[in-house]
């Protein structure tokens, strides 16, 4: 386990809504991640806070939008949510300072009708 | 985009044989790691190996990495059913020595151990 919680863990959304998914990053970890999987692919980078900011934005449309807070928890914001936005949504903690490796949660199950 | 290739994109062995997935990538790289996943859950890091290491080991997994062929391969030695799960390969292209945790991942090799 690593210490990385998200939810929702499942939703189902109808296209045209906006969803919001959430994040806690492990303990001491100041850098969150989001990726995008959608079924049968490697997970794709969304983008990067650090320090309450976009620290990076992988090829994501402006509708595709975040969060970072004090306490290092983020949000993932998604509008006007299409069919192909259904997939799984990891959010990944890590640290600034340490090379590379990510500590990812569980999980956010988008389904979009 | 996707930058690294998995080959074989599936793979069948029985318990106690060994397991090696391969991995192609494009460009210049910092380091590149291995992610497990467990039925579309979230990822597990098994290891990572820096682009001036040529060979990493952590228990039973043995990685390689040859940057002149722009390639990585994982070893799984004596399998056991538990290891049954799609395996990433996961290239960080930050530059300067500090990586910042944004990772292009390939899109996997699943394997299944049987029994």
């Amino acid at each position: 386990e690593t210490g990385v919680t998200q939810s929702p863990t499942h939703l189902i959304k109808t296209r045209g809504q906006q969803v919001t998914l959430r994040c806690s990053s492990q303990s001491g970890h100041n850098t969150v991640s989001w990726y995008q999987q959608a079924l049968g692919q490697g997970p794709q980078f969304i983008f990067q806070y650090y320090r309450e900011e976009e620290n990076g934005r992988g090829n994501f449309p402006p509708r595709f939008s975040g969060l970072q807070f004090p306490n290092y928890s983020s949000e993932l914001n998604v509008n006007a949510l299409e069919l192909d936005d259904s997939a799984l949504y990891l959010c990944a903690s890590s640290l600034q300072s340490s090379p590379g490796e990510l500590f990812f949660g569980e999980g956010s199950r988008l389904t979009v009708l | 985009s996707q930058q690294g290739e998995e080959d074989p994109q599936a793979l069948s062995i029985q318990e106690g044989e060994n397991a090696t997935m391969n991995c192609s990538y494009k460009t210049s790289i910092n380091n590149l790691q291995w992610y497990r996943q467990n039925s579309g859950r979230g990822l597990v890091h098994l290891i990572l190996i820096r682009s001036n290491e040529r060979e990493k080991h952590s228990g039973r997994l043995r990685v390689t990495l040859d940057t002149s062929k722009k390639s990585s391969s994982l070893l799984i030695t004596a399998s056991r059913a538990a290891d049954t799960a799609s395996y990433f390969c996961a290239t960080d292209e930050s530059a300067g020595g500090t990586s910042y945790g944004k990772l292009t991942f390939g899109q996997g090799t699943i394997l299944t151990v049987h029994p």
